[in-house]
């Protein structure tokens, strides 16, 4: 069974600090979803990464691929409060079809 | 991507009840899964849900308990059954995307139904 750390679980911030969520697991992924879910509603997509190495950015966001494929990050520059929600992170690896996806991080961005 | 929904949204069930969830997708797709998430938490795969034939449930989890069926490419039903108040969580259907350049086992999700037992 493939475990996905991610951290941290919660994390409570003004509105305009950065912040940076990370995602690790022991093995390989074929590729790396980023997950944002808001209260009442389910996870929607923000972002994959395949390539070893790669950067992608979402206005905010940016998301990083480490070279060995095994972990993950997603940083979010001047926070706002429409951030809030639940953020995941899920790993595909290759031969299997699901998903294994992280505890979750809770971001809560106060005014 | 693909726009889901499932209904009901929420429901509140006493004990020993059952309740079916549907979950609809507006384009036929080959994998749909059904989630359980407690508030705040994490997604818990229950099963696969496979057009024509059984379900492959996750460890941890029956088909006695959690009976699914898969009539065709874009619907499918969760049952919850024998209910108890720890089977209160939040069950989501998902779909993996149509495919094309770029796709990778991304999933897209349904609003999620909140259950309640008392």
């Amino acid at each position: 069974t493939q475990l996905l750390e991610q951290s941290p679980q919660f994390l409570s911030i003004q509105e305009g600090e950065n912040l940076t969520v990370y995602c690790n697991s022991s093995s390989v992924f074929s590729s790396l979803q980023w997950y944002r879910q808001e209260p009442g509603e389910g996870p929607v997509l923000l972002v994959t990464v395949v390539t070893g190495g790669e950067v992608k950015k979402l206005k905010r966001l940016t998301f990083q691929f480490g070279d060995a494929r095994k972990d993950s990050s997603l940083h979010i520059t001047a926070a706002q409060p429409g951030d809030t929600g639940l953020y995941l992170c899920a790993g595909a690896y290759s031969g299997y079809s699901t998903l294994t996806f992280g505890k979750g991080t809770m971001l809560l961005v106060s005014p | 991507s693909a726009v889901i929904s499932q209904k009901p949204s929420r429901d509140i069930c006493q004990r020993g009840t059952s309740l079916t969830i549907q979950c609809q997708v507006d384009s036929q797709v080959t994998m749909m899964f059904w989630y359980r998430q407690q508030p705040g938490q994490s997604l818990t795969l229950i099963a696969t849900a496979n057009q024509g034939s059984e379900a492959t449930y996750e460890s941890g989890f029956v088909i006695d308990k959690f009976p699914i069926s898969r009539p065709n490419l874009t619907f499918s039903t969760l049952t919850v059954s024998n209910m108890s108040p720890e089977d209160s969580s939040i069950y989501l259907c998902s779909v993996v995307g149509s495919g094309g350049a770029g796709s990778y086992n991304e999933q897209f999700f349904g609003p999620g139904t909140r259950l309640t037992v008392l």
